[in-house]
């Protein structure tokens, strides 16, 4: 059973960074696997930010590329996140998913953590 | 960009009817690159259905998926007393970008 699970700070800076690790069990980088993050702002829908494979590269979503980054670490079974100039609009809850091989779609989610942007 | 627009805003129903959910597509969208999810307050969204009409592993045969183009439904045959949360509806576009819509929330009358 594959599982995911979200870890990192619940409180951030204004015009600081983000970064949030999302462990994996159950599957490993080296499936055809892509690997997501998804946030979803107090009270709204969710907004899909990027994804990562182990050999494919990365994709962002146009509206927060030149913000944000994604990566997996093989070694450590995980994958990350980092978003940089944060403002209030970035607060929500951050979920990491996988995208298997047989959707396009988004399968398996972490529980999502909660990140606030505020000084 | 593809936009996705979720009808109704909210859909009021009783356990035991029938409910259609429906996602438009402002551009047509491949059957393979649709999907909906269903999530409850606090939890993650739930996978039920991919391919637009194939359903997720352990979803129940209620729910299912149709629809082609621009025009998708989600259909739940019998509602039940869990089934009554927010859907969202997910398109797949190239250049690869993950979109959403806006969500139905599926209320108990």
């Amino acid at each position: 059973q594959v599982q995911l699970q979200e870890s990192g700070p619940g409180l951030v800076t204004p015009s600081g960074t983000l970064s949030l690790t999302c462990a994996v069990s159950g599957d490993s980088f080296s499936s055809d696997n892509w690997w997501s993050w998804v946030r979803q702002p107090p009270g709204k829908g969710l907004e899909w930010i990027g994804e990562s494979h182990h050999s494919e590269g990365s994709n962002y979503n146009p509206s927060l590329k030149s913000r944000v980054s994604v990566s997996i670490d093989k070694s450590k079974n995980q994958f990350s996140l980092q978003l940089s100039s944060l403002t209030a609009a970035d607060t929500a809850v951050y979920y990491c998913a996988r995208s298997p091989n047989f959707c396009y779609c988004l399968d398996v989610w972490g529980q999502g953590t909660t990140v606030t942007v505020s000084s | 960009e593809i936009v996705l627009t979720q009808s109704p805003g909210t859909l009021s129903l009783s356990p035991g009817e029938r409910a259609t959910l429906s996602c438009r597509a402002s551009q047509s969208v491949s059957s393979d690159f649709l999907a909906w999810y269903q999530q409850k307050p606090g939890q993650a969204p739930r996978l039920l259905i991919y391919g637009a009409s194939s359903r997720a592993t352990g979803i129940p045969a209620r729910f299912s998926g149709s629809g082609s183009g621009t025009d998708f439904t989600l259909t739940i045959s019998r509602l039940e007393p869990e089934d009554f949360a927010l859907y969202y509806c997910l398109q797949y576009d190239r250049p690869p970008k993950y979109t959403f819509g806006q969500g139905t929330k599926l209320e108990i009358k």
